[in-house]
C-alpha cells in the first residue's frame, strides 16, 4: 500500500523560503517508472501542478513558477523535499505531494499522479 | 501555457448521469485522467487513460475522449458522487502536468 504525507510549516512570512516535505512507504524512487510530484490548490480554487522528480533524479517545473521552485529526493530516508523562494499571500494554498506513475512507449510518455497524501495547509502571512 | 478546460458545475438528479467534458489541444495526442475531490479531502483518481477505471471505483464512472475533448460519464448518479472533479492530461511533450479548470457536480 502506498501512502504520502505532506509536512512542514503551516505559517510563513512574506519573502520567506517555504521548505516541505513528502515522507512515503509502499514504493522505492530507485525504481524504473517512479516518481513523486508536488501540487497545490489555494483555497476555493483549482489545483495546480508544481514541480515532479523521477527515479532517475530527472526534474520538473511549473514554467510559471521554476525560478522560485527547488525539488530534492533522499533515497534512503523515503523522503522528497520541494522549496518555494520568496514566500506571498497569494502562494497560501494546501500543499499535496502524490506518487507519480510513468512509462515511455517508443518516445511516447505518460505520467500521472496516484495515490495522493493528504495535503498540508501553508498560510503567507505577516 | 497548455490548458484544460472544464465546464465549472454540473447539476444531476440522483440516478440520472452526469457528463464532464474537458477540452484541450493535446488530447488527441494524450490520454485524459479524472480525478473526484469530494470537500475537505485529497484528490482521488477515478479514470485513468481516458476510460480504463483504478480497482475500487464504482461502475457508474466511466471515460471516453475523441479528438480535442474528453468526457466523464457518472451513470446513475449518487448522492456520495457529489464533488469537485478535475481533469488532468500534460502537454504535447509529456514534461509539464496541467490540471483542468474544474467542475462541481451536484447531486440533488
Amino acid at each position: 500500500q502506498i501512502t504520502l504525507k505532506e509536512s512542514g510549516p503551516t505559517l510563513v512570512k512574506p519573502t520567506q523560503t517555504l521548505t516541505l516535505t513528502c515522507t512515503f512507504s509502499g514504493f522505492s524512487l530507485s525504481t524504473s517508472g517512479v516518481g513523486v510530484g508536488w501540487i497545490r490548490q489555494p483555497p476555493g480554487k483549482a489545483l495546480e501542478w508544481l514541480a515532479l522528480i523521477y527515479w532517475d533524479d530527472d526534474k520538473r517545473y511549473s514554467p510559471s513558477l521554476k525560478s522560485r521552485l527547488t525539488i530534492t529526493k533522499d533515497t534512503s530516508k523515503n523522503q522528497v523535499v520541494l522549496t518555494m523562494t520568496n514566500m506571498d499571500p497569494v502562494d497560501t494554498a494546501t500543499y499535496y505531494c502524490a506518487h507519480l506513475y510513468y512509462y515511455d512507449s517508443s518516445g511516447y510518455q505518460e505520467t500521472w499522479f496516484d495515490p495522493w497524501g493528504q495535503g498540508t495547509l501553508v498560510t503567507v502571512s505577516s | 501555457s497548455y490548458e484544460l478546460t472544464q465546464p465549472p458545475s454540473v447539476s444531476v438528479s440522483p440516478g440520472q448521469t452526469a457528463r464532464i467534458t474537458c477540452s484541450g489541444d493535446a488530447l488527441p495526442k494524450k490520454y485524459a485522467y479524472w480525478y473526484q475531490q469530494k470537500s475537505g479531502q485529497a484528490p482521488v483518481l477515478v479514470i485513468y487513460e481516458d476510460s480504463k477505471r483504478p480497482s475500487g471505483i464504482p461502475e457508474r464512472f466511466s471515460g471516453s475522449s475523441s479528438g480535442t475533448m474528453a468526457t466523464l460519464t457518472i451513470s446513475g448518479a449518487q448522492v456520495e458522487d457529489e464533488a469537485d472533479y478535475y481533469c488532468y492530461s500534460t502537454d504535447s511533450s509529456g514534461n509539464h502536468p496541467v490540471f483542468g479548470t474544474g467542475t462541481k457536480v451536484t447531486v440533488l
